[in-house]
C-alpha cells in the first residue's frame, strides 16, 4: 500500500470557523491532489500539487487553499467553513501525471454545522 | 469539455451472475488515459486498472475484464460470476491534459450489490 496518511479522519467544527486539512505521504511524489467526495457527484478535484510550493486549482476550488513547503507534506486549508463544505476528503499521489495512477489516502470525513 | 458518465447508479445483482458497469467519456484529446476505481463499504478507494488511449487491446485480470472501444467511446468492466465482496461503488476516471498539467476527472459512479 502507498504510504498516505490523512489527519484528522473525522472533525466537526462550527460554521466560520478555519479549518487544516493535512496530507502526508512517505513515498516522495512528486504530484499530490485533494478531492471531495459528495453524494451524486464523484469525486472533485478541489486543488493539486506538481511540486514544493507550486499548486494549482481544480474545479471546485472556492473556499479552499492549499500549501505544500516540503513533498511529503500538503494542506488543505478552509478559510471559513460552511455547511456546504461539509463531505469528505481525499487526498492522492501520483508519482507522475497523465498515465500514472493515482494512490488514494484514507479520507477525511468534516461535517460543518 | 471533458466528461465521464456512468448512467448506473445502482446495480442489484445475485451472486455468481455476471454484471458489467457502463463508461462513456469525453474528449477532445487523442492522448488520454482511463482507469477504473473500486470503493468498498469501508471507504478506501483501489485502483484496478489503467488503459491509454492508443492500445484498444481488452484486458482479463481473473473475473474482471475490461472492454475498451475508443469508436463509441466506451470503456466498460464487466465482473464474471460475481461475489458478495464485489459490492462496492466503482468509479471510472479520464485522465486528460488540462494546460501544463493532467487532471483525472471521474463520473459519479456506479454502486454494485452483490446479493448471496
Amino acid at each position: 500500500d502507498a504510504g498516505i496518511t490523512q489527519s484528522p479522519r473525522h472533525k466537526v467544527t462550527e460554521t466560520g470557523t478555519p479549518v487544516t486539512l493535512r496530507c502526508h505521504q512517505t513515498e516522495n511524489h512528486r504530484y499530490m491532489y485533494w478531492y471531495r467526495q459528495d453524494p451524486g457527484h464523484g469525486l472533485r478535484l478541489i486543488h493539486y500539487s506538481y511540486g514544493v510550493k507550486d499548486t494549482d486549482k481544480g474545479e471546485v476550488s472556492d473556499g479552499y487553499s492549499v500549501s505544500r513547503s516540503k513533498t511529503e507534506d500538503f494542506l488543505l486549508t478552509l478559510e471559513s467553513a460552511t455547511s456546504s463544505q461539509t463531505s469528505v476528503y481525499f487526498c492522492a499521489i501520483a508519482p507522475g501525471q497523465g498515465a500514472y495512477e493515482q494512490y488514494f489516502g484514507p479520507g477525511t470525513r468534516l461535517t460543518v454545522t | 469539455a471533458q466528461k465521464v458518465t456512468q448512467a448506473q447508479t445502482e446495480i442489484s445483482v445475485v451472486e455468481k451472475e455476471d454484471v458489467t458497469l457502463d463508461c462513456v467519456y469525453e474528449t477532445r484529446d487523442t492522448t488520454y488515459y482511463l482507469f477504473w476505481y473500486k470503493q468498498p463499504p469501508s471507504g478506501e478507494l483501489v485502483f484496478l486498472i489503467r488503459r491509454n488511449s492508443f492500445d484498444e487491446q481488452n484486458e482479463i485480470s481473473g473475473r474482471y475484464s475490461w472492454n475498451f472501444q475508443k469508436s463509441t467511446s466506451s470503456f466498460n468492466f464487466t465482473i464474471t460470476a460475481s461475489q458478495v465482496v464485489d459490492s462496492a461503488v466503482y468509479f471510472c476516471a479520464l485522465s486528460y491534459s488540462g494546460g501544463s498539467n493532467y487532471k483525472l476527472t471521474f463520473g459519479k459512479g456506479t454502486l454494485l450489490t452483490v446479493n448471496p
